[in-house]
């Protein structure tokens, strides 16, 4: 079956890079089509989608955060990883990866989600 | 950035009722790049409707999507309490991907 599920730090200082692991299995990126997804939600507020990698490494960003975001895979390992340089408080929220199926953007199976405070 | 705009805020209803969840783009979606999703406290979202109208898989067919363009229904025919929770529509027309800001349902 298909699951997710991301990795990091759960707490990181202002100015500080954030770097999360999503560790997946039950599916394959070198899939035609396959897409993994960031998507994040500050405490008791709405989703907001980050960015996301295809399985021919082309990658695609919010443009409100895309001067500062990189999301990058390592297929052997069945991992895409997200780096948040500049971290401040605002970015306190729950990071999840979630995957798009092959050939659609909407989000059909999620990780369990990490919540990343950041504070001095 | 396509803009959505989930309406009401908060739906409070009894077990048994009819819900009806209203979801509206600043622009046109299509008819095919709409999905819902269902969020309980603490868990992580769910996928209920992609396609504007095609149930997810184990999605029981008390939950029903309509809609085209701008406008958009999220339909649950009859509330079990397990339905209650925060749905969230999401377009994906456009990149970037966006969300609406959630409607509440909860208990009466």
């Amino acid at each position: 079956q298909v699951t997710l599920k991301e990795s990091g730090p759960a707490l990181v200082k202002p100015a500080q890079t954030l770097t999360l692991t999503c560790t997946f299995s039950g599916f394959s990126l070198t899939t035609s089509g396959m897409r993994v997804n960031w998507i994040r939600q500050p405490p008791g507020k709405a989703l907001e989608w980050l960015g996301r990698i295809d399985w021919d490494d082309e990658t695609y960003y919010s443009p409100s955060l895309k001067t500062s975001l990189t999301i990058s895979k390592d297929t052997s390992k069945n991992q895409v990883v997200l780096t948040m340089p500049n971290m401040d408080p605002v970015d306190t929220a729950t990071y999840y990866c979630a995957r798009s199926p092959a050939g659609s953007r909407y989000f059909d199976y999620w990780g369990q989600g990490t919540l990343v405070t950041v504070s001095s | 950035e396509i803009v959505l705009t989930q309406a009401p805020g908060t739906l409070s209803l009894s077990p048994g009722e009819r819900a009806t969840l209203s979801c509206r783009a600043s622009q046109s979606v299509d008819s095919s790049y709409l999905a819902w999703y269902q969020q309980k406290a603490g868990q992580s979202p769910r996928l209920l409707i992609h396609d504007t109208s095609s149930r997810a898989t184990g999605i029981p067919d008390r939950f029903s999507g309509s809609g085209s363009g701008t406008d958009f229904t999220l339909t649950i025919s009859r509330l079990e309490p397990e339905d209650f929770a925060v749905y969230y529509c999401q377009q994906y027309r456009n990149s970037p991907y966006t969300f609406g800001q959630g409607t509440n349902l909860e208990i009466k």
